[in-house]
């Protein structure tokens, strides 16, 4: 039973322009989302988070986006880099305080081609 | 600040065998996190301690698991008879105590059980 979700394995964009990587969770008990990056032999890097008493968080060329009534949140990368290119996971967690135990989405191959 | 590290970054061992992995947090960071990863999926979380005390288990880490962290400062994490399905990459995370301090990963030891 997956609770978070990442439905696009893979997205492909070009250099410039908007980079949309979407992410959907199950659990109602969810109120803290993350996103995460990571390139080949390395672990995640924190990107950015954002908590269910907003629904947007931006961050330079990172936006996320949560819809808490459709349980989906969204990260826009705009301008898109060649270097953004890694795979992007999406994370979640209960409760406030509870951010110890992420539950991760299968993440979603991001190419930024030059 | 050094970051997360870990080691060995990787570890070959044949079934039965037992393996013990390393994770030394970032140096002020409390708290302190196992997650594990197999290929195609996001990590698991398996565990975590706060200062010395381990305070939450996964269902994941069966009895042949076993972490420790008996000074508040580095953690081990050792598993007893290897099994095939062992094989993933353990990532040890670390962070701030407080409410939604972002996990920072280290490069994980991925290991192969043959």
């Amino acid at each position: 039973d997956q609770q978070v979700k990442q439905n696009s394995p893979s997205l492909s964009v070009q250099e410039g322009r908007i980079s949309i990587l979407n992410c959907d969770y199950t659990n109602s008990m969810f109120d803290y989302f993350l996103w995460y990056k990571k390139y080949p032999a390395e672990g995640p890097t924190f990107l950015i988070s954002i908590s269910s008493i907003k629904d947007k968080n931006e961050d330079g060329r990172f936006t996320v986006f949560l819809n808490k009534s459709a349980k989906h949140l969204s990260l826009h990368i705009v301008p898109s880099q060649p270097g953004d290119s890694a795979v992007y996971f999406c994370a979640a967690s209960p409760g406030v305080g509870s951010n110890y135990k992420l539950t991760f989405g299968k993440g979603t191959l991001l190419t930024v081609n030059p | 600040d050094t970051g997360v590290s870990q080691d060995p970054r990787h570890k070959i061992t044949k079934r039965g065998q037992n393996v013990t992995f390393r994770c030394d947090p970032i140096s002020e960071h409390n708290r302190l996190y196992w997650y594990r990863q197999t290929l195609g999926q996001g990590p698991e979380f398996l565990t975590y301690f706060q200062n010395e005390a381990q305070l939450e288990k996964s269902r994941l880490l069966s009895d042949r698991f076993s972490a420790e962290r008996p000074k508040g400062s580095f953690s081990t994490l050792e598993i007893q008879r290897t099994e095939q399905g062992d094989s993933a990459m353990y990532l040890c995370a670390s962070s701030l105590q407080g409410s939604n301090s972002p996990l920072h990963f280290g490069n994980g030891t991925r290991l192969t059980v043959t």
